[in-house]
């Protein structure tokens, strides 16, 4: 009955370095979705996962980003050589829906609070 | 220009009082319409969801949609300390994954 969850909820990295974060949707979630969200602004969308299938990844900033759902359950977004302009909070959000249909809820974990000094 | 424009506030209002927020959008295509409140360090959560134009009432939440103008409102009545928190609206259309565009989010403070 656990919602989303993400790890760690907060990462420091220095200029340069490499992150992954975590994200466990709810399970027998079909899709998952990953969100930035800089400080004042709300969330932009990133990519999009249904099962193990990335369909889309149009959000992504660059090819830094890189995000994978490999048994359709457990994400990981990974960011590769960080920027300062990478800090932000990275949210991971799930739902029952399939494609194309709005069945569902799309419910949010806390978030991963990422700082880049 | 961005696709979804909100008023970031702050918005401070006397308990009691009735909350008007709003947003405006530009992508007619949009079809569903959501209102998500945020509380500091915590993610989104949905409070309310319309599909196409029209009102939704649930509890003290009212939502209202307009699509003529491309103006969607989140209304709260006999608002609480406890409503305090970001209000967010978003919006998706009929594409793949239905993958939501977030306005900016309205900060509101009601006073006890």
């Amino acid at each position: 009955g656990a919602g989303v969850s993400q790890s760690p909820r907060y990462k420091v990295a220095k200029r340069g370095q490499d992150v992954a974060l975590r994200c466990d949707p709810i399970s027998g979630h079909v899709s998952l979705f990953w969100y930035q969200q800089a400080l004042g602004q709300g969330p932009e969308f990133l990519t999009y996962f249904q099962n193990e299938a990335q369909l889309d990844k149009s959000g992504l900033p660059s090819d830094r980003f890189f995000a994978e759902r490999p048994e359709g359950s457990v994400s990981t977004l990974k960011i590769q050589r960080t920027q300062q302009e990478d800090s932000a909070v990275y949210l991971c959000a799930s739902s029952l829906a399939r494609r194309g249909a709005f069945t569902d809820t799309q419910y949010f974990g806390p978030g991963t609070r990422l700082t880049v000094l | 220009q961005k696709e979804v424009e909100q008023d970031p506030g702050p918005l401070s209002v006397p308990e009691g009082a009735i909350v008007s927020l709003n947003c405006t959008y530009s992508n007619s295509a949009f079809q569903y319409f959501m209102w998500y409140r945020q509380y500091s360090r915590k993610g989104p959560e949905l409070l309310m969801y319309t599909y196409s134009s029209g009102n939704k009432e649930d509890g003290r939440f009212t939502a209202q949609v307009d699509k003529s103008s491309k103006y969607i409102s989140l209304f709260i009545r006999d608002s609480q300390p406890s409503d305090s928190a970001t209000y967010l609206c978003a919006m998706s259309g009929n594409n793949a994954g239905n993958m939501l565009t977030f306005g900016g989010g309205t900060r509101l403070m009601v006073k006890p």
